[in-house]
């Protein structure tokens, strides 16, 4: 079935470096991507979204890019620091899609370690 | 301003027995998501309740249900609990979606409960 998947399930830097997490989608009717950061006992944090009509957006510390071309997406992290150091989840979803509506549905996950 | 909440933390039940989870949604948000998050995996769609109503549901057993109350808030149900439905379960909450291509809203997570059958 439709499915979003990570390419690197662990990625370690060094603090003050900049991370790459990467995401690929293979519903290309996919049109809002999301990610979060899931730290270990809490619930996924939001961090940023991006619409289809985009091919990037910037927050704080981080950039999302988004390649239709390819059905890829990445999350930039500008100078990782220790406490981000988590879990960082991609997911998508098409709300003109049908039996979509509403629901996310996420990747499996990529570990990032940020060491001091 | 207040995020989602999820009582209780933990819960323990034994195999064939019946758990109740709850969620309060953020102030002003209609729409409360169910999701499963089994040890090592990604999050699993379960359910979405809209003004009271179910919205969607993911491929789960019909064991699986819930309601949504006047108030916005959510419950889960497992009836006959089986040993791989250990895991976190996690409501999130948004606005309500709007059925098109520009339709989406961010979804904003609570803590979890987190499910422990024996």
């Amino acid at each position: 079935g439709e499915s979003v998947g990570l390419h690197l399930p662990t990625l370690s830097v060094q603090e003050g470096d900049n991370s790459i997490i990467n995401c690929a989608y293979s519903n290309s009717a996919s049109d809002y991507f999301i990610w979060y950061k899931q730290e270990s006992g809490k619930g996924p944090q939001f961090i940023i979204d991006i619409r289809s009509n985009m091919d990037k957006r910037q927050g704080q510390r981080v950039t999302v890019l988004l390649n239709k071309t390819v059905k890829h997406l990445s999350l930039q992290i500008a100078a990782t620091q220790p406490g981000d150091s988590a879990v960082y989840f991609c997911a998508e979803n098409n709300n003109a899609g049908g039996t979509s509506y509403g629901k996310l549905t996420f990747g499996q996950g990529t570990i990032l370690t940020v060491h001091p | 301003e207040a995020g989602v909440t999820q009582s209780p933390t933990h819960l323990i039940k034994t195999r064939g027995q019946q758990a109740t989870l709850r969620c309060s949604p953020i102030s002003g948000h209609t729409s409360v998501y169910w999701y499963q998050q089994a040890l090592g995996l990604g999050l699993q769609f379960l359910l979405w309740y809209d003004e009271g109503e179910e919205r969607n549901r993911g491929n789960f057993p019909p064991r699986f249900s819930g309601r949504q109350f006047p108030n916005y808030s959510s419950e889960l149900n497992v009836n006959a609990l089986e040993l791989e439905d250990s895991a976190l379960y996690l409501c999130a909450s948004s606005r309500r979606p709007g059925q098109t291509r520009a339709g989406s809203y961010e979804q904003y997570f609570g803590p979890g409960t987190r499910l422990t059958v024996t």
